[in-house]
């Protein structure tokens, strides 16, 4: 069975601080991770990926951690800002069909 | 970066109509589209993956007869809600993976049709 789980439903930080969210996956067959930012009322923008050849990757602002023993990836925002309020999902990649399997999302709210 | 439009945005339709979105891929070609629909505070759930040229596969639990799916070129899908009730209304997105094939390539989202049906 493969699941996604993103335990905290929410997140508040304050402007110019971290902000870390994490996943967890059980299904380690496939092993690559994409992050989704999502407003209200308008489709998942594609942030970043990571597949299990790193453990690491950087765009700008945003880093994804991949911690493939403990099946736990992280997104971090840094410096955050109030335009990354948002829902965050985070998505891994099936084998085959290409299937995504969402997580339920982390709503994040930065506040000015 | 690579577009994916999604038409309408919003719609309105009685119960008992069939209404049909509309998912392009605008500047690449796309031979793999998958429909997802969102219920509210819930997260994104594949319906189908639509090939181009060929029929749909349908995820479990959703009525193949009731979401019709054509990928008729290798930049258009379409996703037809028949027969649509109220339980139908939702958001609906689809989605297209850019290149060849392989889980490197990223997958662009639509931006989403909200159906309300009544």
């Amino acid at each position: 069975d493969q699941q996604v789980k993103q335990n905290s439903p929410s997140l508040s930080v304050q402007e110019g601080r971290i902000s870390i969210l994490n996943c967890d996956y059980t299904n380690s067959m496939f092993d690559y991770f994409l992050w989704y930012k999502k407003y209200p009322a308008e489709g998942p923008t594609f942030l970043i990926s990571i597949s299990s050849i790193k453990d690491k990757n950087e765009d700008g602002r945003f880093t994804v951690f991949l911690n493939k023993s403990a099946k736990h990836l992280s997104l971090h925002i840094v410096p955050s800002q109030p335009g990354d309020s948002a829902v965050y999902f985070c998505v891994q990649v099936g084998g085959g069909s290409e299937k995504l399997v969402f997580g339920k999302g982390t709503k994040l709210t930065v506040n000015p | 970066g690579a577009v994916v439009s999604q038409h309408p945005s919003w719609v309105i339709c009685k119960s008992g109509t069939s209404v049909k979105i509309e998912c392009r891929s605008l500047d690449f070609q796309a031979t793999t589209m998958f429909w997802y629909r969102q219920f509210p505070k819930q997260s994104l759930m594949l319906m189908a993956t639509s090939n181009e040229g060929s029929k749909a596969t349908y995820e479990q639990g959703v009525e193949k007869d009731k979401f019709l799916i054509n990928h008729a070129s290798l930049t258009l899908s379409t996703l037809t809600v028949t027969s649509a009730h109220p339980e139908d209304s939702s958001f609906y997105i689809c989605s297209a993976r850019a290149g060849t094939g392989g889980s490197g390539n990223t997958i662009y989202f639509g931006e989403g049709s909200w159906l309300t049906v009544v």
